[in-house]
């Protein structure tokens, strides 16, 4: 079993639909990172928790650490959001990652 | 503020070659780390670094190496080259070696190994 699960592995929606991607880790961590990689490999950090929520325009992300969980939530969908998102956990030093989910947000 | 660089963008390298890339870090970081991306294994941890000191390293074999040096810029090295050695090479910048601060990823080294 992988230390970081993501789920789902790949999602299709609609242009305004609201997009929940979950997180599920089995280990004590120090932080988990929420990252965007659009084709071609750049790879974007959108949040970084330790603890409750944060917000950044249409994005929110939140962590329930007694449950090592976190969802990453995306509001009024639109198409230039279709990218793989990773979630990544900090422990001993490095970044531990999930498989990431392949989202699409059709027009 | 200019973002993380990482040259070269793209490298083809023989089986048995080895290849050094190159990171230069946002100016007032002094952590950088490095990753392997590959579609069977997702990302893996490579190694951090920390003002000149590697810090963590990943379960990867010695032929990867790397250092960094006083301006913060990093290297990695691979030596005897494999196939399975192709992938795409990113580093990250931070500002503390904890970890728990924002990470600014580069674009990336593309490496091709034939």
């Amino acid at each position: 079993k992988n230390e970081v699960e993501q789920s789902p592995q790949n999602l299709t929606a609609q242009e305004g639909e609201f997009i929940t991607i979950n997180c599920s880790y089995s280990v004590g961590i120090s932080a988990l990172h929420w990252l965007q990689q659009h084709p071609g490999g750049g790879i974007v950090s959108l949040f970084m928790l330790s603890s409750g929520k944060k917000k950044h325009g249409r994005l929110i992300a939140t962590i329930n650490i007694q449950e090592k969980h976190s969802s990453l939530h995306i509001t009024a969908s639109h198409p230039r959001d279709s990218a793989v998102y990773i979630c990544a956990v900090l422990r001993l030093g490095g970044l531990t990652f999930g498989k990431g989910t392949h989202l699409i947000i059709q027009p | 503020k200019a973002g993380v660089t990482q040259t070269p963008r793209y490298l083809i390298k023989t089986r048995g070659q080895q290849v050094t890339l190159s990171c230069s870090p946002i100016s007032g970081h002094r952590s950088v780390s490095w990753y392997q991306q590959t579609p069977g294994q997702g990302l893996q941890f490579l190694f951090e670094y920390f003002s000149e000191t590697q810090r963590n390293k990943g379960n990867f074999p010695g032929r990867f190496s790397g250092r960094q040096f006083s301006n913060s810029r990093s290297e990695m090295n691979v030596s005897t080259l494999e196939l399975g050695d192709s992938a795409l090479y990113l580093c990250a910048s931070s500002s503390d070696s904890r970890g728990n601060t924002e990470a600014f990823f580069g674009q990336g080294t593309r490496l091709t190994v034939v």
